[in-house]
């Protein structure tokens, strides 16, 4: 167990339509990173944000966006959903102190999204 | 050429044998070296870290890192059927994020 959950496990959505996934860090992480990992494929990183603020991105379009909240819980939101949206997408959580933020490492069990 | 690049396999071991998996990557500035297991359906679990040239064993599983030839490898001990997995290997290029390979699928048969 790493202490990251994610919600929901699965999703389906229809082309054209909006989600929103849901992670809770461990206890006292205060930054948190998204991944997508496509079938067959590793992991890519989405965004990280530490302290409520982006602090890096990776190649992904606008409509993928996030928020972190105080409490350092953090949501991922992607719009005008497109097919080769589906994929697992991993929630990841770990400490940083300033510019100094190491990578992370602790995924949650990741939500299963498929767009029809 | 892919940032990190692994054999997608499948690699194919009897029980009890070394299994020996590989990763080379392109950015010689990467400080920190990765793998992680991940079952069918299930997110990644990280399995070993490694920060400095060399090996670095724990239990069954050795890391070992050649950062001259920008190389990776994951070393299995007496391999048992439940290492049978996708292994991932990922690499921290000081972007504030970790960029994996596509990963290699283990099979190991009883």
């Amino acid at each position: 167990e790493t202490g990251v959950t994610q919600s929901p496990t699965h999703l389906i959505k229809t082309r054209g339509q909006q989600v929103t996934l849901r992670c809770s860090s461990q206890s006292g992480h205060n930054t948190v990173s998204w991944y997508q990992q496509a079938l067959g494929q590793g992991p890519q990183f989405i965004f990280q944000y530490y302290r409520e603020e982006e602090n890096g991105r990776g190649n992904f379009p606008p409509r993928f966006s996030g928020l972190q909240f105080p409490n350092y819980s953090s949501e991922l939101n992607v719009n005008a959903l497109e097919l080769d949206d589906s994929a697992l997408y991993l929630c990841a959580s770990s400490t940083g102190q300033g510019a100094n933020l190491g990578p992370v490492a602790f995924f949650g069990q990741g939500t299963r999204l498929t767009v029809v | 050429q892919k940032e990190v690049e692994q054999n997608s396999g499948p690699l194919s071991v009897p029980e009890g044998a070394i299994a020996s998996l590989n990763c080379t990557y392109s950015d010689r500035g990467s400080q920190s070296f990765f793998w992680y297991r991940q079952y069918s359906g299930k997110s990644p679990e990280l399995i070993m870290s490694i920060y400095s040239n060399g090996d670095k064993e724990d239990g069954r599983f050795t890391a070992q890192l050649n950062k001259a030839s920008q190389y990776v490898s994951l070393l299995i001990r007496d391999s048992q059927p439940s290492d049978s997995a996708t292994y991932l290997c990922a690499v921290d290029t000081g972007r504030r994020a970790l960029t994996f390979g596509s990963g290699t699928r283990l099979q190991v048969q009883p």
